[in-house]
């Protein structure tokens, strides 16, 4: 099993469209979970760290699942510019062997059409 | 505030040879982390560095290595380079250990 797991995508979706994202991680012992949007050929940037009382910025709300080892991100009213690569992203803090690193999924692309 | 920066952005380089990358966190930060994303794969993980020291490396061979410097920069190795290794090299950096990490914009190495 894939340390984290995303749907495979992508996902093609009209403005103003709410789409949401899933993404499951195999490490129970997992500490820190984040949401990351990396456009085209760029550096993946910070979205959003997800709490296990899920959290909001705006458009954006992040959930976590700790028993289910589940994280997702839903987005209202996309726009054109939201159009990325969204990845789902959990740190092995904790981990045995991970220390440290993030683990990255291999991300769901986006698409917003006008 | 400067972001995490790199350097060189684009590099080519053929079969054998030895490259160096080189990164720079934000000011504060002490941890560097360096991941490869390869074409059409994810990002992996290749090393970690805080206060100087080596504290985790992934699954890479043993060519690839690096160093940190007391002013918290970092440099990359990467020694007998292979056609495989053609990918964005990223830098991060936190302000302590498992911090949330911050990217620099990479450097794209293409092996020939």
């Amino acid at each position: 099993r894939k340390e984290v797991e995303q749907d495979p995508g992508p996902f093609n979706v009209p403005e103003g469209a709410t789409v949401a994202f899933n993404c499951t991680y195999s490490n129970s012992a997992s500490q820190s979970f984040f949401w990351y949007r990396q456009d085209c050929r760029k550096e993946p940037k910070l979205l959003m760290s997800v709490y296990s009382s899920g959290n909001e910025d705006g458009r954006f709300t992040a959930q976590l699942n700790r028993a289910s080892q589940y994280i997702s991100l839903l987005i209202r009213d996309s726009k054109l510019s939201d159009s990325a690569t969204y990845l789902c992203v959990v740190n092995g803090w904790l981990s045995v062997g991970s220390q440290g690193n993030l683990i990255f999924g291999k991300g769901t692309k986006l698409s917003v059409k006008p | 505030e400067a972001g995490v920066t790199q350097s060189p952005t684009h590099l080519i380089k053929t079969r054998g040879q030895q490259v160096t990358l080189r990164c720079s966190p934000i000011s504060g930060h002490t941890s560097v982390y360096w991941y490869q994303q390869a074409l059409g794969l994810g990002l992996q993980f290749l090393l970690w560095y805080d206060e100087g020291e080596e504290r985790n490396r992934g699954n890479f061979p043993p060519r690839f290595s690096g160093r940190q410097f007391p002013n918290y920069s970092s440099e990359l190795n990467v020694n007998a380079l292979e056609l495989e290794d053609s990918a964005l090299y990223l830098c991060a950096s936190s302000f302590d250990r498992g911090g949330t990490q911050y990217f620099g914009p990479g450097t794209r190495l293409l092996v020939l």
